[in-house]
């Protein structure tokens, strides 16, 4: 039982460049959502989605795009990196029973620097 | 390395203290909070949860009190380890039994000194 993967661990970008950051769940997690972290400013979300075909945005949607084929897999892309997207980039997700006495399952970590 | 603790509060106990990290939270039909711990590296790790329709829960050394009068959640960790060493966040929640968005503090850094 892996939990949550995140892949890869570490990436460099050139501004404009696209990617891909990949997320995937082993825990038949129907709620999954991606977070950055920055210094001092806590986890903000960035979409989130309840189910396969199923997005939504977060507080910080501007710049990413997700989708969401399989229960499984949450992959988040970058269409142009920009600096500003220097994050550490964190999925979580949780069962469908709802949180409670469990909380939400988050991934090690992407850190991406986008120079 | 980037630091997460970069301007947060920070806590400094002593080992076998007992440390209270305290988190304002922001919005008054949240029902449903949880700390986080999360260690250098990592993501955040699950500590205890507790629903608006409770004052207090407790777990294995860590206590939750939930103020909703004051909007206001404490975590209370007893004879804290050098292992506590982290940052905690708070975060809120609606809708605990469905899905919705969580919300997180900045963090409080807890430093322990052996």
């Amino acid at each position: 039982n892996a939990g949550v993967t995140q892949t890869p661990k570490f990436q460099v970008l050139k501004t404009g460049q696209s990617m891909t950051l990949q997320c995937a769940q082993d825990m038949n997690h129907e709620y999954m959502s991606w977070y950055r972290q920055d210094p001092g400013m806590g986890l903000r979300l960035i979409h989130y989605s309840v189910g396969a075909g199923i997005t939504d945005q977060g507080e910080v949607p501007n710049g990413y795009n997700v989708s969401r084929s399989t229960t499984e897999d949450f992959p988040l892309r970058l269409l142009s990196a920009a600096p500003s997207q220097t994050s550490v980039y964190f999925c979580a997700s949780t069962r469908s029973g709802g949180a409670f006495n469990y909380g939400y399952t988050f991934g090690s970590g992407t850190r991406l620097t986008v120079v | 390395g980037e630091s997460v603790g970069l301007h947060l509060p920070t806590l400094s106990v002593q080992e076998g203290d007992n440390s209270i990290i305290n988190c304002a939270y922001s919005n008054s039909a949240s029902d449903y909070f949880i700390w986080y711990k999360q260690e250098s590296g990592k993501g955040p790790q699950f500590i205890i949860d507790i629903r608006s329709n409770m004052d207090k829960r407790q777990g294995q050394r860590v206590t939750v009190l939930l103020n909703k009068t004051v909007k206001h959640l404490s975590l209370q960790i007893a004879a804290t380890q050098p292992g506590d060493s982290a940052v905690y966040f708070c975060a809120e929640n609606m809708g605990n039994s469905g899905y919705s968005t969580l919300t997180f503090g900045k963090g409080t850094m807890l430093l322990v000194s052996p």
